[in-house]
This record gives C-alpha cells, sequence and structure tokens, in this order.
C-alpha cells in the first residue's frame, strides 16, 4: 500500500517571501501521479500543480513549482511570493496509474502567510 | 457546467438515525469517489466507483453504504449514525488520463 507522509503540520511565511513544503511517499509502483491540493478556510480542495512520474522536468504553475526527486521518493512544493490568499490547507497525494486511481493523501500541512 | 454537486452543506443527526449523502457530477466521468476528512486529518477514500453498477470499498467503509445506478449520481447512505461519523465528506469525479480529481464543496456531519 501506498503511504503518504507530510512532516511540517504548521508553517508560517512572510508576505512576498518563499517557502517550501515538503512531502515523502512510499510505493513499488513505477507509473504514478503527485499532486498537491489546497484547502481554504472555504473547504473546497483545489488543485495547485500536479506531477506525472514519468517526467523529469519539474512542474511549475505560475508562483507554485514542485522538487520532485523520484529515487528519493520526495516531492516538495514551493510557493514564491506569497500572497496573504495563499494561507490554506496544502495536501499532497499520491495515485497510482490505472485500474481505480484511487487518491491517497497525506495529513496536510497548514500554511499561514503573515503580513 | 456545475462540476461536483453535494447536497446537503451541514446536517445535524441523531445517534442511530439514517441519512444519504448526495453527489451528483455533469462532466461524464465514470470515476467517482467519497472521502472523509477528520479534523487535522487527510482525506480517506470510504467508497469508490469505476462506472455505473461497480462499486468498491476504500480504506474506511464500515458503517456506509453506496450505490451507482447513473454515470451522474454516487450516492452515500449513513445507516444508524454513531458519532464516530462526525466528519466532512467530500465526493469527487474524474476521467482517465493524468488529470486530478474534481471535488464537491463538501458535507460537515456531526453525529449527536
Amino acid at each position: 500500500a501506498q503511504t503518504v507522509t507530510q512532516s511540517q503540520p504548521e508553517m508560517s511565511v512572510q508576505e512576498a517571501e518563499t517557502v517550501t513544503l515538503s512531502c515523502t511517499y512510499d510505493t513499488s509502483e513505477s507509473n504514478y501521479y503527485l499532486f498537491w491540493y489546497k484547502q481554504p478556510p472555504s473547504r473546497q480542495m483545489i488543485l495547485v500543480i500536479r506531477q506525472e512520474a514519468y517526467k523529469q522536468q519539474n512542474a511549475t504553475e505560475n508562483r507554485f513549482s514542485v522538487n520532485f526527486q523520484k529515487a528519493a521518493k520526495s516531492f516538495s512544493l514551493k510557493i514564491s511570493d506569497s500572497q496573504l490568499g495563499d494561507t490554506a490547507m496544502y495536501f499532497c497525494a499520491f495515485m497510482k496509474q490505472g485500474g481505480s486511481e484511487k487518491l491517497v493523501f497525506g495529513k496536510g500541512t497548514k500554511l499561514t502567510v503573515n503580513p | 457546467n456545475a462540476g461536483v454537486t453535494q447536497t446537503p452543506k451541514f446536517r445535524i443527526l441523531k445517534i442511530g438515525q439514517s441519512m444519504t449523502l448526495q453527489c451528483t457530477q455533469d462532466m461524464n466521468h465514470n470515476y467517482m469517489y467519497w472521502y472523509r476528512q477528520d479534523p487535522g486529518m487527510g482525506l480517506k477514500l470510504i467508497y469508490y466507483s469505476v462506472g455505473a453498477g461497480i462499486t468498491d470499498k476504500g480504506e474506511v467503509p464500515n458503517g456506509y453504504n453506496v450505490s451507482r445506478s447513473t454515470t451522474e449520481d454516487f450516492p452515500l447512505r449513513l445507516e444508524l449514525a454513531a458519532p464516530s461519523q462526525t466528519s466532512v465528506y467530500f465526493c469527487a469525479s474524474r476521467d482517465t488520463g493524468p488529470g486530478g480529481y474534481t471535488f464537491g464543496s463538501g458535507t460537515r456531519l456531526t453525529v449527536v
């Protein structure tokens, strides 16, 4: 079974600065996807960024980028130029490719952006 | 395009009562899922479906039932509600391929 570990329950950052959220995972699969989801106080789950395991290039979406280290099974999220609206819970998630394609989530990191 | 619609948004149940959480998607997705989110925890899979007429258990299925008679609808049934079922419930759907899930806005359920 796959597991996802987020070792930072809470983090804070000053507005306009950069912050990195950590995620490690355990799997014996070769083909899979990794995701970061944002959950603001509204409770909505919002996809931030995704990474296909077969791609060596790290995914980037505007101010959000990942550092994907497949051999180390590490998938960190970097948020640049942090904004107050980035305050939220962030969940790392794993999905094996094929079959039922179930998402396995970490416990989350609560990020607070301070003015 | 409404995406994934969950109803109700909030509900309080008494111990032993039953209820159905509704979930509908209009994207013609084959895959649908029910997750629960307990305080301070990530989401855990309750049940899932890979198409109409096909359902299977996830990580925490006890106390729940599902059905999938159409592609659009995937209701979650709670029988004999217990305080341990107090949680936020999310329905989600996805198409095949590398895209992520589309989540509903969640149902906050309290069992007292």
